[in-house]
Order: C-alpha cells, then structure tokens, then sequence
C-alpha cells in the first residue's frame, strides 16, 4: 500500500544552519505531497504542498520539490530559527479520485538552538 | 471561524469505560476525518464524512470504535469499553473540494 518514510529524529542544528528533512514516498498513481508542522502544543499545519511532478512547494522559507524520479519529497531551508523548533510530519495523498484522505510518515522532531 | 474544534482536549478514563469525542469543523467544509496518533508516530488514518455519509472506515477502526456526523456538521468519535491500547491523541479534520485538510489540536485520551 502507499507509504511514507521520513528521517528519523531529533535533528539538533544551530540557529542559521542550513535544514533538510529527508522524505520517500510508495504510492501508485499520481499523488500530492504536503509537509506538515506540529509546534509544541498545537495542531497540525500545513507548510506547503506539491501536486505533481517538479512542482516546488515553498512556505515561511521552507522548500520542497516533487521529485517523481526519486519519489522523493525532501524538506529544505536555507537558514533555522529558534521558533522553527517543531515536529515535521510528510504526508501523500493518494491519487484515489475522490477525497484527501492524508497517509504521513513518523514525523521528524527539529530543535534548533540559539 | 476560528477553525476546527475538538472537545475535550483531554480526557483520562478508567479502562471498560466509554469516551465520546465531540468535533466541529470549519463551518463550509463538507469533508470530516478522524486521525489516531501515537507517541513518536504520525497520525492514523480512522475514518471520513463526506456530508453526513461515511464513506470509509480504517481497518484500524474496531467494532468498539463508532463515528456519527449527523446532519453533516459536527462529528463526534465514541469508544466503547475502553482499553490501554486506545491511548493516544484523536486529531479532526475538515476540508472541501479541492482544498488541504485542516486539523484541531485534538483529544488526548488517557486510559487507566
């Protein structure tokens, strides 16, 4: 069945490394592909999405691109900051022609420090 | 709107209990999902509305579990007789056509 597979966390960096977040995905079809962020104590948001190949989702200096070659769907930003201290979650959604019905992958805890 | 709505945000039961989560979600959405999500884990697809129908169901949805979305707005997640094995934090959704879901800070269940 279609899946997620992410890196596995903590990623501890400095404030103003550069970040990236590993992300795969199986699935058949032709699905989107989202990255999801879960500060402490709130809810899950989206940070941006892709739905087709090459298309590059951006959001608050984050990137990813749809790679179909790779299936792959990695996570970058040029510069952290303290408050991008997060859980990242990578998700798909199937191409089942109806409804987004979200499959996420294990979620990646960042801590950024001063 | 203030968004999606989840109650309680938590709740402790004694295990053989039955819990009942109540959602609202952002008001013109006709679409409604129910998350699981465990410690370390991302969420688990339970199960989805559209309008009042449900029209999927996870396996991982016992016959203990039970969703209702009368009248298409508000959902509520009831689990009957509760076990260890159901604490985690229930996530709501909501979306429409052609839009990302959009999920409430969710229910943490912790069971006794």
């Amino acid at each position: 069945g279609d899946s997620v597979t992410q890196m596995e966390g903590p990623v501890t960096l400095s404030e103003e490394a550069f970040l990236t977040i590993n992300c795969t995905y199986t699935a058949t079809g032709y699905p989107s592909l989202f990255w999801y962020v879960q500060y402490p104590g709130e809810g899950l948001q989206l940070l941006l999405k892709a739905t087709k190949a090459d298309d590059k989702g951006s959001n608050k200096g984050f990137e990813a691109t749809y790679r179909k070659e790779t299936t792959s769907f990695h996570l970058e930003k040029g510069s952290v900051q303290v408050s991008d201290s997060a859980v990242y979650f990578c998700a798909l959604t199937p191409f089942s022609g109806g409804y987004n019905k979200l499959i996420f992958g294990a979620g990646t805890r960042l801590a950024v420090h001063p | 709107d203030t968004g999606v709505s989840q109650d309680p945000r938590h709740k402790i039961t004694k295990r053989g209990q039955n819990v009942t989560f109540r959602c609202d979600p952002i008001s013109e959405h006709n679409r409604l999902y129910w998350y699981r999500q465990t410690l370390g884990q991302g969420p688990e697809f339970l199960t989805y509305f559209q309008n009042e129908a449900q029209l999927e169901k996870s396996r991982l949805l016992s016959d203990r579990f039970s969703a209702e979305r009368p009248k298409g707005s508000f959902s509520t997640l009831e689990i009957q007789r509760t076990e260890q094995g159901d604490s985690a934090m229930y996530l709501c959704a909501s979306g429409a056509t052609n839009t990302e879901a959009f999920f409430g800070q969710g229910t943490r269940l912790t069971v006794v």
